[in-house]
Order: structure tokens, then sequence, then C-alpha cells
């Protein structure tokens, strides 16, 4: 099976700053890789899909890239809004599986 | 409207079992594969299984961790999937999601999500 690996797990910051969050497959998934959004209560909102493709209403200052075993979520200027868990996901083979999460603190 | 709504949920003690159902609307359900994916309180998302479609012969798989214990099906005349839960277990307590998901351009993702069912496995 594959196994997704997520870091920082937990990280503070600005509103302004420049976030990036890590994910690692533990073999090739091309670019199967999927990026979400969670607020505490809610269901998780799809960010990116296939790696680098920006899902619809979703703002320009996301973004994603890589290919093969590790991959990239970047916020580009943080926003209030953008505190939040995010995780990514595989759906290169079953069963799927979503990396252990990055919870975007407030300095 | 798109639409998914999971029920069923509840409180059930360890050894026993649950049907969970979720019914879907908006959207070609036949045509999508059904995924469960749950979350225990302050924990991670975790694929539970899914189930295809007709045109793939209803195939199933599932998380090896819940080891034969969860069976996922499906009612395309009811628009409706379902997750039965067998011989459960206090690490189940979770809010428990479905989410279809077809290919676009490749790929498959989980771009609707209903609002969750909260399972308890509790004496």
């Amino acid at each position: 099976d594959i196994q997704m690996t997520q870091s920082p797990s937990s990280l503070s910051a600005s509103v302004g700053d420049r976030v990036t969050i890590t994910c690692r497959a533990s073999q090739s998934i091309s670019s199967h890789l999927n990026w979400y959004q969670q607020k505490p209560g809610k269901a998780p909102k799809l960010l990116i899909y296939g790696a680098s493709s920006l899902q619809s209403g979703v703002p320009s200052r996301f973004s994603g890239s890589g290919s093969g075993t590790d991959f990239t979520l970047t916020i580009s200027s943080l926003q209030p809004e953008d505190f939040a868990s995010y995780y990514c996901q595989q759906s290169y083979r079953s069963p799927l599986a979503f990396g252990g999460g990055t919870k975007v603190e407030i300095k | 409207e798109v639409q998914l709504e999971e029920s069923g949920g509840g409180l059930v003690q360890p050894g026993g079992s649950l049907k969970l159902s979720c019914a879907a609307s908006g959207f070609t359900f036949s045509g999508s594969a059904m995924h469960w994916v749950r979350q225990a309180s302050g924990k991670g998302l975790e694929w539970v299984g899914r189930i295809k479609s007709k045109a793939d012969s209803y195939a199933t798989v599932y998380a090896a961790s819940l080891k034969g214990r969860f069976t996922i099906s499906r009612d395309d005349s009811k628009n409706t999937a379902y997750l039965q839960m067998d011989s459960l277990k206090t690490e189940d307590t979770a809010v428990y999601y479905c989410t279809p998901s077809h290919p676009v351009q490749g790929y498959w993702y989980f771009d609707l999500w209903g609002r969750g069912t909260l399972v308890t496995v509790s004496s």
C-alpha cells in the first residue's frame, strides 16, 4: 500500500506569509495527488487535484507542484480564512490514502 | 442542487453493528464511485473504502486496517450508498463522510462532501 507523509504536522504563520507544506509518497504516484483544506467542524474542501490543477473557485494564492513522490502545497500570501488543516491524498492506486495533515495556526 | 446526506450514526456498544446511509442527489450517482472517509475527533482523515459503478462491476476495496469488518454497498435505484459496520471497536468512533468520485482528465478526486454522521462506539 502507498503511504503518504506530510510535513510539518503544524506550523505558525502570520497573515501575508508564504507557507509551504510538503507531502511525500512511499512510491511514485505520478501526478495523482490532491490537496484538501478542512476547518473545524466542517467537511474537507478540495483545493488542488492532479498535483497542480486549481479547483474551480479556489483562490489563486493556492498552488501545487511536484510529481513522482514529492509534492508541495504553497499559499503565496496567507489570509485570515486560510488558518485551517491541510491534507494531501493519493488517488493513484487503491487503497487510497491521506497524509497525516498539517495544521496552520496564527502566529 | 448537488447534495450528499449521511445518516444512521449513533451510539453502539463494542462488538455491535451499524449501517450508515448516504443519500445523493444532483449528480449522476450511478456513474460515480462512492467512497467512505472517516475522521476521529482531533485526528486526520482516513479513507475507509469505495464501491465502483455498475460499469466496473460494483468492485469494492477497503482499507487494510479494517480487516474485513466493513462492507460497502449501493442501490442505484435509490441513489444511496451504504456502509455496514460489524464487530465495532472503540477506535471506530469517528465522523463518517461519503464522497463520490469519477475520473476527470484521468484524475480522481473528492469535490463533493456531505456533513458526515457521527458514530460513537462505547459501553
